[in-house]
């Protein structure tokens, strides 16, 4: 298993502009989520899913989007990238609800100028 | 909103050395975690302490949850430099099927272990 992948490891965007960050696990977990980590700050949930066509905001959705349109497939979409947004992004995965361990990926390192 | 406060913030120390780390909130978790990075990685899971007053070991880092389980402490004896790296605890909040999973972070505590 490759676990949770996420795609790309970095990238720099221009304010405005829009991207795509990918998120793959092969795990067939149910629960899926996106957290951003800013120095000094901890990790922040953004959005989360429950299983395949069902997502929700976390604690800092605004500026983001996302879809679970397959259970393998967590994608958060940013639109009108701006530089509060320049963080290390993490997807996670877990199995079940519970005390089961979360499942993170390696990071995506995105740089809005 | 449920805040994690972890203290200290950074921790530099010398190898052989013990440490402890705290993780204190106003709220009461469900159980709470702790996990370690290294740079350019994601978390990974240390432990799950679930019980109030719950003590794990694993090898030299102790974890112990508060009795009223609003805390936690990570403890390591007899640092080394393979030690070297970022802390988080992490709270799980509401029992059962209310949380979906959803942690709360502390800030983190950078520790650095000299030879």
């Amino acid at each position: 298993n490759a676990g949770v992948t996420q795609t790309p490891k970095f990238r720099i965007l221009k304010i405005g502009q829009s991207m795509t960050l990918q998120c793959a696990q092969d795990m067939n977990h149910n629960y899926m989520y996106w957290y951003r980590q800013d120095p000094g700050m901890g990790l922040k949930l953004i959005y989360y899913s429950v299983g395949a066509g069902i997502t929700d905001k976390g604690e800092v959705p605004n500026g983001y989007n996302v879809s679970r349109s397959t259970t393998e497939d967590f994608p958060l979409r940013l639109e009108l990238a701006a530089p509060s947004q320049t963080s290390v992004y993490f997807c996670a995965s877990r199995l079940r609800q519970g005390t089961d361990t979360q499942y993170f990926g390696p990071g995506t390192r995105l740089t809005v100028l | 909103t449920q805040l994690l406060e972890q203290s200290p913030q950074f921790l530099s120390i010398q190898e052989g050395e013990n440490l402890t780390v705290y993780c204190n909130s106003s709220s009461v978790f469900s159980s709470l975690q702790w996990y370690r990075q290294e740079p350019g990685e994601g978390p990974v899971l240390l432990v799950t302490v679930v019980t109030g007053g719950e003590v794990k070991k694993l090898k030299r880092l102790t974890f112990q949850f508060g009795d009223a389980r609003k805390d936690s402490s990570l403890h390591i004896t007899a640092a080394q430099p393979g030690d070297t790296g970022l802390y988080l605890c992490a709270g799980l909040s509401g029992a059962g099927g209310t949380s979906y999973g959803k942690l709360t972070f502390g800030q983190g505590t950078i520790l650095t272990v000299h030879p």
